[in-house]
């Protein structure tokens, strides 16, 4: 059961040009969401996260959008620059005690391949 | 340097024989983890500890072994058992005291020759 699911494998951009990468999921205890972008035969690297209080959350070129009642994130990259192009991941986690002060796992997406063209 | 190190970065392996797979970190984090990736696939959770001395299986255990004797240290054992262990292995960790983000390795090469 895929928990987390990027339906888009890829995606191609002109740079200069806005990058929108989606995300949707479907465990409704996911509080808590996170973007890390990927670089071949290196370790993923964390961009950017938002909690479930918020719908918003921005650094720098950056933005991810969280709509909860549609179970949907997305990461907006704008401008996109070539320096971009990797494999970025979505990744989603809950609280796992009654105080909410320890996180549980995170649970990936399949990723989508961004290609940002000069 | 703070940071998780993982070693070796590519790695050879016979058929029947278990390798293991070194991660070390110096960021005093509580929670270590490893994960796979295999080509046009996410990264899947093998194993994760939040505490020395224990452990718990995450989503694809089955032919891996883990041990967690030292907050530094969290290796990852191979076995024989595993019936297509050539992929991508990362190493993670993170500290519980506030917010999820957990902090990866380089990674880890394991083909099986």
């Amino acid at each position: 059961d895929q928990q987390v699911k990027q339906n888009s494998p890829s995606l191609s951009v002109q740079e200069g040009r806005i990058s929108i990468l989606n995300c949707d999921y479907t465990n409704s205890m996911f509080d808590y969401f996170l973007w890390y972008k990927k670089y071949p035969a290196e370790g993923p690297t964390f961009l950017i996260s938002i909690s479930s209080i918020k719908d918003k959350n921005e650094d720098g070129r950056f933005t991810v959008f969280l709509n909860k009642s549609a179970k949907h994130l997305s990461l907006h990259i704008v401008p996109s620059q070539p320096g971009d192009s990797a494999v970025y991941f979505c990744a989603a986690s809950h609280k796992t005690n009654a105080g909410g002060t320890s996180y549980g796992k995170l649970t990936f997406g399949q990723g989508t391949i961004l290609t940002v063209h000069p | 340097d703070g940071g998780i190190t993982q070693s070796p970065k590519y790695l050879f392996r016979k058929e029947g024989q278990n390798v293991t797979l070194s991660c070390e970190q110096n960021l005093n984090h509580d929670a270590m983890y490893w994960y796979r990736q295999d080509p046009g696939q996410g990264l899947r959770l093998i194993y994760y500890s939040q505490i020395v001395n224990d452990f718990q299986k995450g989503d694809i255990a089955e032919g891996y072994s883990v041990s967690r004797e030292k907050k530094e240290s969290f290796p990852l054992t191979v076995t024989s058992a595993q019936k297509n262990p050539t992929a991508f292995y990362l190493c993670a960790s993170r500290w519980l005291g506030a917010g999820n983000t957990i902090y990866f390795g380089e990674g880890s090469w394991l083909t099986v020759v």
